[in-house]
């Protein structure tokens, strides 16, 4: 089976930026999606198709891909970013999320 | 506004069935594919299941093959997840979301991007 593995947590100041990598085999040859959860809410699509921002997201917000990396970057973190992340991509017709990641700003 | 609208949760003994259903409203219904992602207490994403726009087309995890069956009603808007031969490992939030294919040089691909989640419904497994 295919997987995606993500740091468990990162750590950032307000104002610094945050980078989140997801690490699969050939990941840079698959369209990858990050998505953003707050505790209690559902998740939100933050970037698709490896560096695309849906309309309503900020452009701090940005994203990359090539290797076996995505990496999520998130430019002059505020409060606000403070969430769990995650890749996705989609591997023989199933959808693989990564193992999630923790934004804490501090 | 895009709404994603889930029912059908509750308590229920392992072995037991149950069928969730999502209900859309603020975009063509017929047009979108679906998925299924739960997500258990505490736990990471995982998805269930997608849906192409006609139906002609479903997918699942490896997870829930042979006991879930995915479906959907163009003419009332809804999305159904029967769920059989339930496990506590099932237990969990399970999510309705909308595909939003990927498109290239005017050439789309399904499945792409999960652009619209719903709220959630709870599905706890458990005598």
């Amino acid at each position: 089976s295919y997987d995606l593995t993500q740091p468990p947590s990162v750590s950032v100041s307000p104002g610094q930026t945050a980078s989140i990598t997801c690490s699969g085999d050939k990941l840079g040859d698959k369209y990858v999606c990050w998505y953003q959860q707050k505790p209690g809410q559902s998740p939100v699509l933050v970037i698709f198709q490896d560096i695309k921002r849906p309309s309503g997201i900020p452009e701090r917000f940005s994203g990359s891909n090539s290797g076996n990396s995505a990496t999520l970057t998130i430019s002059g973190t505020q409060a606000m970013d403070e969430a769990d992340y995650y890749c996705q991509a989609w591997d023989n017709s199933t959808a693989i999320f990564g193992t999630g990641t923790t934004v804490t700003v501090l | 506004q895009v709404q994603l609208v889930e029912s059908g949760g509750g308590v229920v003994q392992p072995g037991r069935s149950l069928r969730l259903s999502c209900e859309a409203s603020g975009f063509t219904f017929s047009t979108a594919g679906l998925n299924w992602v739960r997500q258990a207490p505490g736990k990471g994403l995982e998805w269930v299941a997608v849906i192409s726009y006609d139906a002609t087309q479903k997918f699942y995890a490896d997870s829930v093959k042979g006991r879930f069956t995915i479906s959907r009603d163009n003419s009332k808007n809804t999305l159904s997840l029967q769920m059989n031969s339930l496990r506590a490992e099932d237990t969990a939030m399970y999510f309705c979301a909308r595909d939003n294919p990927y498109c290239i040089n005017n050439n789309c691909y399904f499945p792409g991007a999960i652009d619209v989640w719903g709220q959630g419904t709870m599905v706890t497994v458990s005598s």
